[in-house]
């Protein structure tokens, strides 16, 4: 029973490029969160989506960063025109839909994106 | 925004010592989460908490949903050296987890 899965694990991008993240969620799972991590901190809310739907996007930046799950194929985390400010460990989470385990997050290894 | 205050902020253990980290809030949270990230992984459930003086075990380990909502205790009882990592709580609030900065568990040595 494969857990959530993050690809890349590692990324590096110049400034001004773009960085895509992927995410599946674990099997069972319709409810996808993605999650910011800056070094020697806590997980900072992102996005919050279900299959074709943001639920709850006010943790992310209204300029450059935008996310998807589309009905097939995984969730996409894009930042576009990378700064070094983005340079971060990004975690994707899911968990299934009912409200006593809404809160039992399951998370994946991570994409670490450094931006040069 | 909703905050959680997360201390020790760091901690030295020495093997088969128990220990004991707390979160605190000034909201009032309906579920509180206890989580564990070692290096280069993601973090990984160790408990969840859904009612208000509620006390759960999961090996050595315990923790507590405080009577106001807004705080929480993790204890490791007989430490080992596995238990280095660093240690999140977290509570939901509607749709998400806020998650706290977070304890740093170190071996002495």
């Amino acid at each position: 029973n494969a857990g959530v899965m993050q690809n890349p694990r590692h990324l590096v991008r110049r400034r001004g490029q773009e960085a895509r993240l992927r995410c599946s969620p674990m099997k069972g799972h319709s409810h996808v969160y993605w999650y910011r991590q800056l070094p020697e901190e806590g997980l900072k809310f992102m996005v919050y989506l279900q299959k074709e739907n943001i639920i709850d996007e006010s943790g992310m930046p209204k300029e450059r960063f935008s996310a998807e799950f589309p009905k097939e194929g995984p969730s996409i985390l894009r930042i576009q025109q990378v700064v070094r400010g983005d340079s971060a460990a990004y975690f994707c989470a899911s968990s299934p839909r009912d409200d006593r385990s809404i809160g039992e997050l399951f998370f994946g290894e991570g994409s670490r994106l450094t931006v040069l | 925004g909703q905050q959680l205050n997360q201390s020790p902020q760091s901690m030295f253990i020495q093997e088969g010592e128990d220990v004991s980290m707390n979160c605190t809030s000034s909201s009032i949270f309906n579920t509180w989460l206890w989580y564990k990230q070692d290096p280069g992984e993601g973090p990984v459930l160790l408990i969840a908490l859904y009612k208000a003086g509620e006390l759960t075990s999961n090996g050595r380990l315990t923790a507590q949903f405080g009577i106001t909502r807004k705080d929480s205790f993790l204890n490791i009882s007989a430490s080992i050296p596995s238990d280095v990592g660093i240690y999140f709580c977290a509570g939901r609030y509607g749709n998400k987890l806020v998650f706290g900065a977070g304890t740093i568990l170190r071996v002495k040595s």
